[in-house]
């Protein structure tokens, strides 16, 4: 079955940087886009970034952009999300999901990562 | 902040029916699918319609979708205690290359 599974978060002191993995299995993995989705505590989900089936190309939300890295290593069925510069406002859940359609969904979704982001 | 525009909250009795909307624009909603997903409290979201009114396997047909212009409604009939959960609305924005998420909705079971 379907499953992805995030890892790398933890506690990080403002400014400094943080890389979270999002290792799948089940699927034909270089055949799917991934999409990172983070969720502050407390608040509504909020899109991170995406990366193409093929690493081809990345999309990121305004609030990241110039700060994280979305990339992908489709030998290794893992995607990354390279976070530098990190705020407070960065504090959350990050989960991981997989873009099932060329129409945009996230049809299947990992169980999340906490990053906590203090000094 | 978010460029799709929910209720923060609606709630009905048990067995009765709900709807969640959903607000976007010509760039989001006009011109692309919509899909809606549900978080129970404590865990990861899940997708609950796609294509704007269709369900993966294994959700129930008490929940449909429905899009009307820059519009999306979610409806929840018969509704249960389980069905206690945030939901939010979701869609490409073409005009800004970003995936945006609704605002989102707490469901109560009175």
């Amino acid at each position: 079955q379907v499953q992805l599974v995030e890892s790398g978060g933890g506690v990080v002191q403002p400014g400094r940087s943080l890389r979270l993995s999002c290792a799948a299995s089940g699927f034909t993995f270089s055949s799917h886009g991934i999409h990172w989705v983070r969720q502050a505590p407390g608040k509504g989900l909020e899109w991170v970034a995406v990366i193409w089936y093929d690493g081809s190309k990345q999309c990121y939300a305004d609030s990241v952009k110039g700060r994280f890295t979305i990339s992908r290593d489709n030998s290794k069925n893992t995607v990354f999300l390279q976070m530098n510069s990190l705020s407070v406002e960065d504090t959350g859940v990050y989960y991981c999901g997989r873009e099932d359609s060329v129409n945009w969904y996230v049809g299947h979704w990992g169980q999340g990562t906490l990053v906590t982001v203090s000094s | 902040q978010s460029v799709l525009t929910q209720p923060p909250s609606v709630s009905a009795a048990p067995g009765q029916k709900v709807t969640i909307s959903c607000s976007g624009s010509s760039s989001n909603i006009g011109n692309n699918y919509v899909s809606w997903y549900q978080q129970l409290p404590g865990t990861a979201p899940r997708l609950l319609i796609y294509d704007n009114n269709q369900r993966p396997s294994g959700i129930p047909d008490r929940f449909s979708g429905s899009k009307s212009g820059t519009s999306a409604t979610l409806g929840i009939t018969g509704l249960q205690t389980g069905d206690e959960a945030d939901y939010y609305c979701g869609t490409w924005d073409s005009g800004l290359s970003v995936y945006v998420f609704g605002t989102g909705t707490k469901v109560t079971a009175l």
